[in-house]
């Protein structure tokens, strides 16, 4: 079982910012938390990941919880390309494959 | 640089048949994973290779399932006597090293598989 949970779907209008968010409770100390997105008929593209503290990339922000038991991935201007299925996951460095869940499906409105 | 790639990018075949699915790393990733992607959810581990070995296989749903990677570069995965249920599209990542750092994964397009 995936070890996230994050809403069905979301809906944002274009050009503003969505904020996307992930719940993991049972994460332990050495998971980073990694973001994915899947546009129709192409494979996982990879958005953005972090351990601790905040980060930002040219794609989007991830804001991590204090606690780490939350995480939020931030566009900061949706565009129509960004309508996707969003995917929250949990990762460590031993090896471990993803457990993706069935994510969030965006949908960005003109 | 150039990305994972997976041909063929559709294969279409009949039950009981052999297929042979192959992806192409990104140059240099130590590490190469297969997935299972069936509609409306979202990819599903099959296999781990960390360099020419299986490192997890434990996805792989049963026996007729197999994948190699004999020079730690290229991988094929290998299904005998093709079943209805294993239509799906079937995708590859590689990251550069899974025992290091945060092990980011990286896809390829996937090759759509439809057994008829």
């Amino acid at each position: 079982d995936a070890k996230t949970t994050q809403p069905n779907s979301m809906e944002s209008n274009e050009e503003e910012p969505v904020h996307l968010p992930c719940n993991h409770s049972t994460i332990s100390g050495t998971d980073y938390i990694h973001w994915y997105r899947q546009l129709p008929s192409q494979g996982p593209e990879y958005v953005i990941h972090g351990l601790t503290s905040n980060v930002n990339n040219r794609m989007a922000s991830l804001a991590i919880a204090e606690d780490r038991k939350s995480s939020t991935l931030i566009l900061h201007r949706a565009t129509l390309r960004d309508a996707a299925v969003y995917y929250c996951i949990l990762g460590d460095n031993y090896g471990q494959n993803f457990v993706f869940g069935p994510g969030t499906r965006l949908s960005v409105l003109p | 640089g150039a990305g994972v790639s997976q041909t063929p990018s559709n294969k279409v075949t009949e039950k009981g048949k052999y297929v042979e699915l192959r992806c192409d790393p990104i140059s240099g990733h130590t590490a190469l994973y297969w997935y299972r992607q069936s509609l409306g959810q979202g990819p599903e581990f099959l296999i781990y290779f960390q360099g020419t070995g299986a490192a997890d296989d434990s996805g792989l749903p049963n026996d007729r399932f197999f994948a190699v990677r004999p020079e730690g570069s290229v991988s094929t995965l290998k299904i005998q006597r093709t079943e209805r249920g294993d239509s799906a599209v079937y995708l590859c990542a590689s990251s550069l090293n899974a025992r290091q750092g945060a092990n980011t994964q990286y896809f390829g397009p996937g090759t759509r598989l439809t057994v008829l």
